[in-house]
């Protein structure tokens, strides 16, 4: 089952806060982040583990509440280069340690001047 | 590192012809990935090998899709006849694998266009 973003799209000044959420109705066993920019690949960003380890960028954080199924991507100060799509991958119980993920929709950020 | 290289970049052919897809991982990663994207259905996983071994392929389409590791070092996805549905970027990834969990490295992908 596909994890749900949202929101699906948010358009932000330079320096302002922005949060793109995650939601799984399965149990999780790790969530990770990507972004990716127009024409290109997707770039890693940041790993979540059951458990509370993280592993990833410096100047982006993250949550994960494994109870609730969700992880929750933090940007702040936002910069221009922040532009892009971000897209959460969750490795389900099941499928953990195969880093079998399955990735949301995506969430398409712009940022302005 | 050279990173994850894909080959051919785009690759535009007519529906029924055979397409071939090339990826080679980074050195030492023992997973790889493919994956498609659409606007429609965005990021989907295709199969996953490790060590060479196709662990799950459960997200392959249908019988027209077959992937191939035969060492590791190259991977191979095939479409045999394509159709123009097939039409998609296709990704490939790789990460260390194994016991601990890692980041995928995603390859620059192929652009498939079936006319």
């Amino acid at each position: 089952q596909q994890p749900v973003q949202s929101p699906q799209a948010v358009i932000l000044r330079e320096g302002e806060d922005a949060v793109i959420n995650c939601s799984s109705s399965k149990a999780l066993y790790s969530v990770h982040w990507y972004r990716q920019k127009h024409g290109e690949a997707p770039v890693f960003l940041m790993i979540l583990l059951k458990g509370g380890e993280q592993k990833g960028h410096d100047k982006i954080s993250a949550s994960f509440n494994e109870k609730k199924q969700q992880s929750s991507l933090y940007l702040t100060a936002s910069q221009l280069s922040y532009s892009g799509t971000y897209f959460c991958g969750t490795e389900s119980m099941g499928s953990s340690n195969t880093g079998k993920l399955i990735f949301g929709q995506g969430t398409t950020l712009q940022v302005k001047p | 590192d050279a990173g994850v290289i894909q080959s051919p970049r785009h690759e535009v052919t007519e529906m029924g012809q055979e397409v071939t897809l090339r990826c080679k991982p980074i050195s030492g990663h023992n997973s790889l990935f493919w994956y498609r994207q659409t606007m429609m259905r965005g990021l989907e996983l295709l199969i996953y090998f490790n060590n060479n071994v196709p662990i799950d392929d459960s997200g392959m389409p249908e019988d027209r899709f077959s992937a191939k590791m035969p060492n590791a070092s190259f991977s191979t996805l095939k479409i045999q006849p394509s159709e123009p549905r097939d039409s998609a970027v296709y990704f490939c990834a790789s990460s260390l694998g194994g016991l601990a969990v890692h980041e995928q490295y995603f390859g620059p992908g192929t652009r498939l266009t079936v006319t």
